[in-house]
């Protein structure tokens, strides 16, 4: 079965406090992870996408890693609008469909 | 405009109502998504569908049913709701396997 963890469940940083989120993985062959960013009362939103260990992307003060059973968020300098929940999900060969990690709720103070 | 609406966006009803949460799309995806977001528990997959004619059970379809009225429209509803179906409901739509998928604003259900 598929399953996806993710840790810490919530973290706190200063605004310019560089850190990483985890997301531990299991899948029966990879097609892809995924990153996305929730803020509070709407929709996900897409980030990034990994396809194969090794890879790498980034958005801004964002830089998503991914090896063969975990994927890093690293948040360089964060700012305040930084702050939300950032989920993992990934999917594997099995099932065409996303399985969600928990989530990462990130709070980054002035 | 959104590319992925949902109505209602809020809703309170009672135990043993029929309710039905709509979904559309302009982005011409073929697939649609159901899921449920309960706080600890995440997004958890309520039914999904590849294309008009299939409609697939998600891990968690007890109690729900769905219909794809079009390419651009998936409803979920509930016959009788329950109070453990108080949750956060989105929709979302993709254009294959592998890919992003996009996610509407959400409904938040509240059964009394």
């Amino acid at each position: 079965e598929d399953q996806v963890t993710q840790s810490p469940e919530a973290l706190r940083l200063q605004e310019g406090e560089s850190s990483s989120l985890n997301c531990s993985y299991t899948v029966s062959g990879l097609r892809g992870l995924f990153w996305y960013r929730q803020d509070p009362g709407k929709g996900p939103e897409f980030l990034f996408t990994l396809y194969s260990a090794g890879e790498e992307k980034e958005k801004e003060r964002l830089k998503a890693t991914l090896t063969k059973k975990e994927s890093f968020l690293h948040i360089t300098a964060p700012k305040p609008e930084d702050s939300a929940t950032y989920l993992c999900a990934v999917e594997g060969t099995g099932f065409q469909k996303l399985v969600f990690g928990t989530g990462t709720r990130l709070l980054v103070s002035p | 405009d959104a590319d992925v609406t949902q109505t209602p966006r809020n809703r309170i009803t009672k135990t043993g109502k029929r309710i039905m949460l709509e979904c559309s799309q302009t982005k011409g995806h073929d697939r649609m998504y159901w899921y449920r977001q309960d706080p600890g528990l995440g997004l958890r997959l309520i039914y999904y569908s590849f294309d008009v004619k299939d409609i697939n059970k998600g891990e968690i379809s007890d109690g729900y049913s769905v219909s794809r009225q079009a390419q651009a429209k998936f409803s979920l509803s509930l016959e009788s709701a329950i109070p453990n179906q108080t949750a956060l409901y989105f929709c979302a739509t993709s254009d294959g396997s592998a890919n992003e998928q996009f996610f509407g604003p959400g409904t938040r259900l509240t059964v009394l």
